[in-house]
């Protein structure tokens, strides 16, 4: 059991906005501002699409964006593409050096 | 252009040693300032942080794996390497090597990943 929580999906048709979101506790998510989200392609290592809750990577579009509530953050992709069609996995800085993943979520574009 | 390859047995025995070699091409290991990595992911589910080095300082693990990891540098050959004994099916995944990260917390640049199976 992962110890950050994700829905196992989410869903939306192109040109449409979804949001995917991650809970965790005030261990984790609601202690630190250092959520990173990361997308994953079928057979391919992750990719880093946001870093501490709501920066971007140079290089990702902006229609990726992140925010966080209390111990909930949440993953943004707006003007859906079919090639946002992947698994999406947040994480958390934990306190004493660790890190903490959530189980991921498979977004498809409908 | 950095890039990471990850490289090692595909078949280990339980209770044998995993061990997995990252090699660093287009930039160099030893420059110091990042983070280097190992992430995993077992078959058909979500990732999991086994640990992460600070060349030239520290090196931390994930206390569900720390008794049994091992993260280092050789950096005559620019390479990462894991080390992760005792092993079990429960350790059959894809290993990542990851790096350089200016964070340990957030894994910026990933290999393309190796399958790793535990089995007799």
């Amino acid at each position: 059991q992962s110890a950050l929580t994700q829905p196992p999906s989410a869903s939306g048709s192109p040109g449409q906005s979804v949001t995917i979101s991650c809970t965790g506790t005030s261990s984790d998510v609601g202690g630190y501002n250092y959520v990173s989200w990361y997308q994953q392609h079928p057979g391919k290592a992750p990719k880093v699409m946001i870093y501490e809750v709501s920066k971007r990577p140079s290089g990702v579009p902006d229609r990726f964006s992140g925010s966080k509530s209390g111990y909930t953050a949440s993953l943004t992709v707006s003007g859906l593409q079919g090639d946002d069609e992947a698994d999406y996995y947040c994480s958390s800085y934990a306190g004493n050096n660790k890190v903490v993943f959530g189980g991921g979520t498979k977004l498809t574009v409908l | 252009q950095l890039q990471l390859q990850e490289s090692g047995p595909g078949l280990v025995k339980p209770s044998e040693t995993l061990s997995l070699t990252c090699t660093v091409s287009g930039g160099s290991i030893s420059s110091g300032g990042y983070y280097w990595g190992w992430i995993r992911q077992p078959p058909g589910k979500g990732l999991e942080w086994i640990g992460s080095l600070y060349y030239g300082g520290n090196t931390i693990y994930n206390p569900s794996l720390k008794s049994r990891v091992t993260i280092s540098v050789d950096t005559s050959k620019n390479q990462l390497s894991l080390r992760l004994s005792s092993v079990t099916a429960a350790d059959t995944a894809v290993y990542y090597c990851t790096g350089p990260n200016n964070y340990f917390y957030t894994m910026d640049v990933w290999g393309q990943g190796t399958t790793v199976t535990v089995s007799s």
